[in-house]
C-alpha cells in the first residue's frame, strides 16, 4: 500500500532563513505522481507541484525548490529566504499510477511559522 | 471558471441530524473526491467518483453517502451525524487523467455537538 511520510511536525525558522520540509514515500508501482500543496492559515489548499516518477529533475521557481530523489523515495520541497506569508501548513502527496481511480494520498502535513 | 466551490462554509449540528454537503465544479472534470482532515491526520479520502453515475469508498467511507447524478455536482450526506464526525472537508476535482492535478474547494468546517 502507497504511504506518504512527513516527520517533521512543526517547524520554525527566522525570516530569510532556508528550510527544508522532507517527504519520503512508499509505494510498489514504477508510475506515480508526487505533489506538494500549500494551506496558509486561511484554510484554502493550494497546489504548488506535480512530478511524474519517470522524472527526476529538480525543479526552482522563485524561492521554492524541489529535490525528487528515486533512490531514497524522497520528494523534499526547500523555501529559500523565508518570508512570513509562507508560513502554512505544507502537504506532500503520492498518486499511483496503475490501473484504478489514482487517488491522492496526503502525509500528515508540516507546519511551517516563519518569524519576523 | 469558479472552480470547484462548497456550500455551507460552516455548519454546527447536533447528534443525530442529517445534512448534505454541496460540491460543485464547472471545469467539466470527470473525477471528484471527498476528504475529510482532522487536525495531526493530514486529509483522509472519504468517497470517490470516477464519473457521473460512478462511485466508490475510500480510506474512511463509514458513516457518509455520495452520489454522482452529473458530472458537475458531488454532494455528501451524513445520515447521522455523530461528534466523531467534527472536521473539516474539502471536496476536489480533477479531469481524470491519472497524471492530472487534483484541485480544491475552500471546505466546510463542521461541527457536530
Amino acid at each position: 500500500a502507497q504511504k506518504v511520510t512527513q516527520a517533521q511536525t512543526e517547524i520554525s525558522v527566522v525570516e530569510k532563513e532556508d528550510v527544508t520540509l522532507d517527504c519520503v514515500y512508499e509505494t510498489r508501482d514504477t508510475t506515480y505522481y508526487l505533489f506538494w500543496y500549500k494551506q496558509p492559515p486561511s484554510g484554502e489548499l493550494v497546489f504548488l507541484i506535480r512530478r511524474n516518477s519517470f522524472d527526476e529533475q529538480n525543479e526552482i521557481s522563485g524561492r521554492y525548490s524541489w529535490n525528487f530523489q528515486k533512490s531514497t523515495s524522497s520528494f523534499n520541497f526547500t523555501i529559500t529566504a523565508s518570508q512570513v506569508v509562507d508560513s502554512a501548513v505544507y502537504f506532500c502527496a503520492l498518486s499511483e499510477g496503475g490501473t484504478g481511480a489514482n487517488n491522492l494520498f496526503f502525509g500528515t502535513g508540516t507546519r511551517l511559522t516563519v518569524i519576523p | 471558471n469558479a472552480g470547484v466551490t462548497q456550500t455551507p462554509k460552516f455548519q454546527v449540528l447536533k447528534t443525530g441530524q442529517s445534512m448534505t454537503l454541496q460540491c460543485a465544479q464547472d471545469m467539466n472534470h470527470e473525477y471528484m473526491s471527498w476528504y475529510r482532515q482532522d487536525p495531526g491526520m493530514g486529509l483522509r479520502l472519504i468517497h470517490y467518483s470516477v464519473g457521473a453515475g460512478i462511485t466508490d469508498q475510500g480510506e474512511v467511507p463509514n458513516g457518509y453517502n455520495v452520489s454522482r447524478s452529473t458530472t458537475e455536482d458531488f454532494p455528501l450526506r451524513l445520515l447521522s451525524a455523530a461528534p466523531s464526525q467534527t472536521s473539516v472537508y474539502f471536496c476536489a476535482s480533477r479531469a481524470g487523467g491519472r497524471a492530472d492535478t487534483q484541485y480544491f474547494g475552500p471546505g466546510t468546517r463542521l461541527t457536530v455537538l
